[in-house]
């Protein structure tokens, strides 16, 4: 079963707009994780978050984490059509594995 | 380039068929995870293997089978295959637990 959903499932917007995703789970967790997948390709981490962190930033991307409401945000500035890709959250339920939300299918057009 | 190598990179085979996945961690890596991703049910985790021993199971189907070796490689087994488990299978390995996963480039496997 899915621990988190991704919202919106798809986001179109021009280069140079900003793009933000929202990730909502179920359980508590030890941290979260953002991925990227190219179409049909391997995932790529972005970020981790964890659960006693709120914010976070590595370079246009900024991740926020709200533990009482079980939901983070994956905001990308200045969008670039190199971004186009789906994006992931993880989120551990302090086990091991990962478990994948649905995804956002961003695409950035030029 | 994540440094997880997995073969092979396409797979056809027939249903009822047998097949074996092969993956390689990232240099000092001692967990290894598998994934399978298709279009209805998304990511979903299969097994985990840490240093060698089975870690964690999620969804994996009894045909289905898994190793990690002294070397750390993992190999997965698909056995009696049928039409539904054409699926992209990742794998990815950690340092240890719970920590940032580094995913292979996966096998896309298509059963007939």
């Amino acid at each position: 079963s899915q621990q988190g959903e991704e919202d919106p499932q798809a986001l179109s917007i021009q280069e140079g707009e900003n793009a933000t995703m929202n990730c909502s789970y179920k359980t508590s967790i030890n941290n979260l994780q953002w991925y990227r997948q190219n179409s049909g390709r391997g995932l790529v981490h972005l970020i981790l978050i964890r659960s006693n962190e709120r914010e976070k930033h590595s370079g246009r991307l900024r991740v926020t984490l709200d533990t009482s409401k079980k939901s983070s945000s994956l905001l990308i500035t200045a969008s670039r059509a190199a971004d186009t890709a789906s994006y992931f959250c993880a989120t551990d339920a302090h086990t091991d594995k990962l478990i994948f939300g649905t995804g956002t299918r961003l695409q950035v057009f030029p | 380039d994540s440094g997880v190598t997995q073969t092979p990179k396409h797979l056809i085979t027939a249903t009822g068929q047998r097949v074996t996945l092969r993956c390689s961690p990232r240099s000092g890596d001692l967990s290894v995870y598998w994934y399978q991703q298709s279009l209805d049910q998304g990511l979903q985790f299969l097994i985990q293997y840490y240093n060698g021993e089975e870690r964690a199971k999620g969804n994996i189907l009894e045909r289905f089978s898994a190793q990690q070796f002294p070397d750390l490689h993992s190999e997965l087994n698909l056995s009696s295959l049928e039409l539904g488990d054409s699926a992209l299978y990742f794998c990815a390995s950690s340092l240890g637990i719970q920590e940032t996963q580094y995913f292979g480039p996966g096998t896309r496997l298509l059963v007939l």
